[in-house]
């Protein structure tokens, strides 16, 4: 599977949108992109995934680039139960989702 | 939160004892998985399950094994507990693989003194 770069941590002000950025230059043509998170004491939580198109649900959209080498997790009004670390996963044909360390987002009231 | 207990929720045990984590799912999912959380590691893979009495190993396999002899019960055991295997242990679930979303239980804190 691609490993992936995130930034150690980001700060983002109630009621704005965070941007989460994610780097996966090696990423193959059949590897889906995974954003998960985990908020303090609790097993991590599923957000979104992708393959090639943007997608968007009802907690976040995800936006990955033409050449599929990064992406970027929107969450469109953050709020302070957004705090949380936010893991990018690359993952290929292997029943195993790895996860790096993450990027700790703080939402600031 | 997807239908996953885990239990103990917290245990406090001494080196060389063995130790049964118990994971729990009514969800009827297929997959089932044993991660733990180490500062500095993120979530390693322990054992997972593709079926009842269908596991394999993951990346931290060494020490542990695993029982699944029905769907909705996924059994980690610590043979012999080290002071290395004090960690938070999670459980998750999937339905499908290949395109899979997980849900995770809520954790066990195991501490091996």
């Amino acid at each position: 599977d691609a490993k992936t770069t995130q930034p150690t941590s980001m700060d983002c002000a109630e009621g704005r949108a965070a941007n989460l950025p994610c780097n996966h230059s090696t990423i193959s043509g059949n590897e889906y992109v995974y954003w998960y998170r985990q908020i303090h004491s609790q097993g991590p939580q599923y957000i979104i995934h992708g393959l090639k198109n943007n997608e968007t649900n009802e907690m976040a959209s995800l936006i990955i680039t033409e050449d599929r080498k990064s992406s970027t997790l929107i969450l469109p009004h953050a709020t302070l139960r957004d705090t949380a670390v936010y893991y990018c996963i690359v993952r290929g044909s292997a029943r195993q989702l790895t996860f790096g360390s993450g990027t700790q987002l703080t939402v600031l009231p | 939160d997807a239908g996953i207990t885990q239990s103990p929720r917290h245990k406090v045990t001494e080196t060389g004892t063995p130790v049964t984590l118990r994971c729990h799912q009514t969800e009827n999912h297929r997959y089932m998985y044993w991660y733990r959380q180490d500062p500095g590691h993120g979530l390693r893979l322990i054992h997972y399950s593709y079926g009842v009495k269908d596991t394999d190993k993951g990346e931290v396999s060494d020490g542990y094994s695993v029982s699944r002899s029905k769907t909705e019960d996924f059994l980690l055991t610590l043979e012999s507990a080290t002071s290395s295997q004090t960690s938070v242990y999670f459980c998750a679930i999937s339905e499908t693989v290949g395109d899979e979303k997980l849900f995770f239980g809520s954790g066990t804190q195991l501490s091996v003194l």
